[in-house]
This record gives C-alpha cells, sequence and structure tokens, in this order.
C-alpha cells in the first residue's frame, strides 16, 4: 500500500459523457501527478501540481482537466469522452525536496480503470 | 519532447536465469528513475540514478547509469517467480517548468518460469 488512494477503481461510461476521478496523496506530499496508461501508448505523464498549484503539463488534452485543493488532493476531469479515453489512469504523489535531492520517488495509487463504451 | 526507448519489449525467463532491460536515449537524461509494476498493479519505485557512470545494487539487482547519461540498464541475477511484472525506466526533469516531470519508457515485459 502506497499510502495514495484514487477513486473509483472501476468506471463505465459512455462516449461523450464527462467523469472525475479523485485522488488523495501521501499524509504530508505536496505533489501530485496525473498520469494515463494504455497498452497503445504506454505510460503518459499528463500533469503535475505543487500545493495546488499547476507546474507541468504533458499529454493531456484540452478536454482533460485537473485541479488540487486546499487540502492537497487532486481530481482529473475527463470531458466529451471517446472511446479511446478508455485506460487506466494512475495518480501519483511525491514528497517536498529537501536538502540537495531536488527529485523524489513518486508513489502511485492503485489507479482508476476507465471504460468508454 | 524527451524519447525514452526501452528495450526488449517482452522477455521470457526459467527461474534462476539473469534478466537485463536497457534504456536508451538520444539526448542527455537528467536522472533515471526505474519502477517495477506487477500485473494488476500498480508502478512501484525501485531505485534513482542521478551521477554518470553510476552503480547501484538491490541485492539481486543491480542499476547503472551511463557514463554519457544516455543510458541505463536493469540487470537481476538468478530470477525468481517474484521477478515477473513489467520493468519501466523513466527520465525526470530536475530543473526548470518540468521540475518532476517523468518521461517512461515502454516497459519491459518479464516472465520467468518456473
Amino acid at each position: 500500500d502506497s499510502g495514495v488512494t484514487q477513486t473509483p477503481k472501476h468506471l463505465i461510461t459512455a462516449t461523450g459523457q464527462r467523469v472525475t476521478l479523485r485522488c488523495s496523496p501521501r499524509s504530508g506530499d505536496l505533489s501530485v501527478y496525473w498520469y494515463q496508461q494504455s497498452l497503445d501508448q504506454g505510460l503518459q505523464f499528463l500533469i503535475h501540481y505543487y500545493n495546488g498549484e499547476e507546474r507541468a503539463k504533458g499529454n493531456i488534452l484540452e478536454r482533460f482537466s485537473a485541479q488540487q485543493f486546499p487540502d492537497l488532493h487532486s481530481e482529473l476531469n475527463l470531458s466529451s469522452l471517446e472511446l479511446g479515453d478508455s485506460a487506466l489512469y494512475f495518480c501519483a504523489s511525491s514528497p517536498r525536496s529537501t536538502g540537495r535531492v531536488r527529485i523524489n520517488e513518486q508513489f502511485f495509487g492503485p489507479g482508476t480503470r476507465l471504460t468508454v463504451l | 519532447g524527451q524519447q525514452v526507448m526501452q528495450i526488449p519489449q517482452y522477455q521470457h525467463v526459467q527461474e534462476g536465469e539473469d534478466f537485463t532491460t536497457y534504456c536508451n536515449s538520444s539526448t542527455t537524461l537528467s536522472n533515471i528513475q526505474w519502477y517495477k509494476q506487477r500485473p494488476g498493479g500498480h508502478p512501484v519505485f525501485l531505485i534513482q540514478l542521478v551521477k554518470s557512470g553510476e552503480v547501484k545494487k538491490q541485492k539481486r539487482l543491480t542499476f547503472q547509469f551511463g557514463e554519457a547519461k544516455k543510458n541505463s540498464s536493469l540487470h537481476i541475477t538468478a530470477t525468481q517467480t517474484t521477478d515477473v511484472g513489467t520493468y519501466f525506466c523513466a527520465d525526470i526533469i530536475d530543473r526548470g517548468s518540468t521540475l518532476g516531470r517523468l518521461y517512461f519508457g515502454r516497459g519491459t515485459q518479464l516472465t520467468v518460469w518456473p
């Protein structure tokens, strides 16, 4: 158990719909990352939030958006869903960098499996 | 963007055999992290390499970072069935506006036959 929680575990919806995926980082971690994992694209970085602010964007579609709330939990909103959006969505958290070590390991949650029919 | 190529895509070994996966990039990598994902699971951090030529060991696992920081490898000695999973390398950006962003390789899926 990484300490990162994600809900729901599974989500089945139809094309054109909108869904929200939720992530709670490990206690004390300020950074939250979102990833999409699919068979054809592998593990793709979507977006990074640090203490409520967006820090970096990756291959995130305009139909997708995210935010991190004051309590540090994060939500990933996916709208106008298409069949190709079916994938496993992971959230990961990372502690604040301290000292000379600027990079820290990321702790992944169990993921949300999204199926778009 | 960054491209991290990982080979082989699949590897099937008999228990007790060695296994190696390679991670290559045409550009200099910032830092390398290695993750393992068990079937049906999520990626789990194994190690981070930062320095050119760095070698780190974790029991039967040996991680190397190339002298030019353009490649890395993970070698498992005498594989066990518990080693089954997909091993990913990831280039993690350590500066600038994309600090903390990971570029993952496609992974090497390891199967170990008992």
